[in-house]
């Protein structure tokens, strides 16, 4: 069956430090995202991506953060300059493009 | 007023139990009602997706959207300790095509042998 796969399951980095998340969506979706959830928090959408372009963003999605689709497999969330409040579970999903199916998510520690 | 509210539990019942899982929300904009299901430190699993008020089956899961009350329900059967997660409540607006899914809280379930 296919699944959004997500790269690194784990990250650690230094406050003030840039990080690259990335995912794989599954292949025959044309409509990605990227959502957050904060330990013990609801999951928080960010930012939807289609043709290339942002269809979607939150309040949250400041010019911290960036996406890309680099390739025609990859969809990549970019966190410059992070901060302690960044530490949070990363999920991207993609749809088909009613139904969201998510990724095993990406924990993102920043010290 | 929040605009998804889910009750955070924890919620613990012996196996074979019906678990009733709900959330409620304030904006009659959500058209598009979603159940996902969360194992510890994973991602969400879709489990129903529905649109119309009234009742969908899919084994032993029901969902049950009343838009009038604004409330939606997930109804488990013969609860197995494998039903063991956090159910996360989700909506939209719109069908799709980059919609944001707004999400409850979740629901911590866990079924005893």
């Amino acid at each position: 069956e296919p699944e959004v796969t997500q790269t690194p399951s784990h990250q650690v980095t230094q406050m003030g430090q840039e990080v690259i998340l990335r995912c794989v969506p599954i292949s025959n979706h044309l409509y990605f995202y990227w959502y957050r959830q904060i330990l013990g928090q609801k999951v928080e959408f960010l930012v939807s991506f289609y043709n290339n372009e942002i269809s979607e963003k939150s309040e949250i999605f400041d010019d911290q953060f960036s996406v890309e689709r680099p390739d025609g497999s990859n969809f990549t969330l970019k966190i410059r300059s992070t901060k302690l409040e960044d530490s949070a579970m990363y999920f991207c999903a993609s749809s088909d493009p009613d139904e969201q199916y998510f990724g095993p998510g990406t924990r993102l520690t920043v010290t | 007023q929040k605009e998804v509210e889910q009750d955070p539990g924890p919620l613990s019942v012996p196996e074979g139990a019906i678990v009733s899982l709900n959330c409620t929300y304030s904006n009659s904009a959500f058209q598009y009602f979603m159940w996902y299901r969360q194992y510890s430190r994973k991602g969400p699993e879709l489990l129903m997706y529905t649109y119309s008020s009234g009742n969908k089956e899919d084994g032993r899961f029901t969902a049950q959207v009343d838009k009038s009350s604004k409330y939606i329900s997930l109804f488990i059967r013969d609860s197995q300790p494998s039903d063991s997660a956090t159910y996360l409540c989700a909506m939209s607006k719109t069908q799709g095509g980059s919609e944001k899914l707004v999400f409850g809280k979740g629901t911590k379930l866990t079924v005893n042998p």
